[in-house]
């Protein structure tokens, strides 16, 4: 079984600080997910990532497969960021993902 | 891209009564999973719902307690059978498309049960 560890649980920032979320993974994976979960429910796909790393907008992604870590980077933080990330690793053919508990970020004006 | 629409979007129940939750997608998948979110915690994996053939239950799952139907490539059902207080939680579904590096969930329903 993938136990998924992600810190912080919550993180509070000014608005354009710099955020970085952690997530650390028990066993070998093939492709790691991030989500966004706003209040409400709804979960929005962020990145897949297998290898080094993926930017898109002020969201940039890295994984290190052989340290089983990937972070979550936002830059210039805004209120409109805040949500529940969510990284998901994933073994190989059968895209069943497991979870990690989240981290709750608030993003103040 | 895939664009789901998943019904309905919340209930309240009596115990033992059972609901159906439907997910009807905009595209044909392959891969389609349904999630459990208990208050306060992470998602669970319930099942992947095989075309054609039965579901794949996650342990703790049982088919009896959460029967799922998939007709085809674009439509699903998951009904929570026999309900009790503990069931009450967000369900959601999601599929994978392949050719596409991205998950899509639907908007999941929050389901109360007195």
């Amino acid at each position: 079984k993938n136990e998924v560890e992600q810190s912080p649980q919550n993180l509070t920032a000014q608005e354009g600080e710099f955020i970085t979320i952690n997530c650390s993974y028990s066993v070998g994976i093939s492709a790691l997910h991030w989500l966004q979960q706003h209040p409400g429910g709804g979960i929005v796909s962020l990145f897949m990532l297998s290898s080094g790393k993926k930017k898109h907008g002020r969201l940039i992604a890295t994984i290190n497969i052989q340290e089983k870590h990937s972070s979550l980077h936002i830059t210039a933080s805004h209120p409109r960021d805040s949500a529940v990330y969510i990284c998901a690793p994933t073994l190989s053919s059968n895209y069943k993902l497991t979870f990690g508990k989240g981290t709750l970020l608030t993003v103040n004006p | 891209s895939a664009v789901i629409s998943q019904k309905p979007s919340r209930d309240i129940c009596q115990r033992g009564t059972s609901l159906t939750i439907q997910c009807q997608v905009d595209s044909q998948v392959t891969m389609m999973f349904w999630y459990r979110q208990q208050p306060g915690q992470s998602l669970t994996l319930i099942a992947t719902a095989n075309q054609g053939s039965e579901a794949t239950y996650e342990s703790g799952f049982v088919i009896d307690k959460f029967p799922i139907s998939r007709p085809n490539l674009t439509f699903s059902t998951l009904t929570v059978s026999n309900m009790s207080p503990e069931d009450s939680s967000i369900y959601l579904c999601s599929v994978w498309t392949g050719s596409s590096e991205k998950l899509f969930f639907g908007s999941g329903t929050q389901l109360s049960v007195l």
